[in-house]
């Protein structure tokens, strides 16, 4: 069964300054989204950005981007410049790609940022 | 667009009672599902709908029911309420799958069962 893997509880940062998000999963398939969600403290559920798997590039989305490495099953979002709305939950999340349309979800990273 | 919507917001149960938790969207989304977040975890899929009068079932069904009637409402039903499914409930959208298309969340619902 697969499994999605976030390591880092709680993490803090800076405002301006840049964090990585770590996320780790386990797959014996090859075909298969990535994501990684927001929810804020208002608890709604925001994409934040989304990887294929069969495309090396890594996927960015303004100030976030990831770092996909498919050999070590290794998804981490970066945020650059930290902004205060940036605080949340961040949700790690894999979906099969041949599969029924379920998604399984990490327990998530707390991000703080500090003013 | 009212997007997902998500009623009631909060809710307290007795144990044994039975409920039915509305998620409407107008977005003409064919694919909706139902997810829980327990404290400190992330969502697990109860059950989803790929089209009217279709569901299957997620990681988690065991003690909900839902139905599919029309393409805009997807409610869950909880029979004979139990303290475990004490949790924050989500329901979402999709044009397609998720991957090709992106899930779009209600507001949540918060259920406590004593």
């Amino acid at each position: 069964a697969q499994t999605v893997t976030q390591s880092q509880p709680e993490m803090s940062v800076q405002e301006a300054e840049t964090v990585t998000l770590s996320c780790t999963y386990d797959t014996s398939e090859s075909d298969y989204y990535l994501f990684w969600y927001k929810q804020p403290p208002s608890r709604q559920m925001i994409l934040v950005i989304r990887q294929e798997a069969y495309k090396q590039q890594n996927a960015t989305e303004n100030r976030f981007s990831v770092n996909f490495q498919k050999a070590a099953k290794s998804f981490s979002l970066k945020i650059s410049d930290s902004q205060l709305g940036d605080a949340a939950m961040y949700f790690c999340a894999y979906r099969s790609r041949n599969r029924d349309d379920k998604i399984i979800f990490g327990k998530g990273t707390r991000l703080h940022i500090l003013p | 667009n009212a997007g997902v919507t998500q009623t009631p917001k909060f809710r307290i149960l007795k144990i044994g009672q039975s409920m039915t938790l509305q998620c409407t969207q107008d977005m003409n989304h064919n694919y909706m599902y139902w997810y829980r977040q327990d404290p400190g975890m992330g969502l697990k899929l109860i059950y989803y709908s790929v089209g009217a009068g279709i569901t299957d079932k997620g990681e988690v069904p065991n003690g909900y029911n839902v139905s599919r009637s029309t393409t805009e409402d997807f409610p869950l039903r909880l029979e004979l309420a139990a303290p475990s499914q004490t949790s924050v409930y989500f329901c979402a959208s999709s044009p397609g799958q998720v991957g090709l298309y992106e899930q779009y969340f209600g507001p949540g619902t918060r259920l406590t069962v004593t």
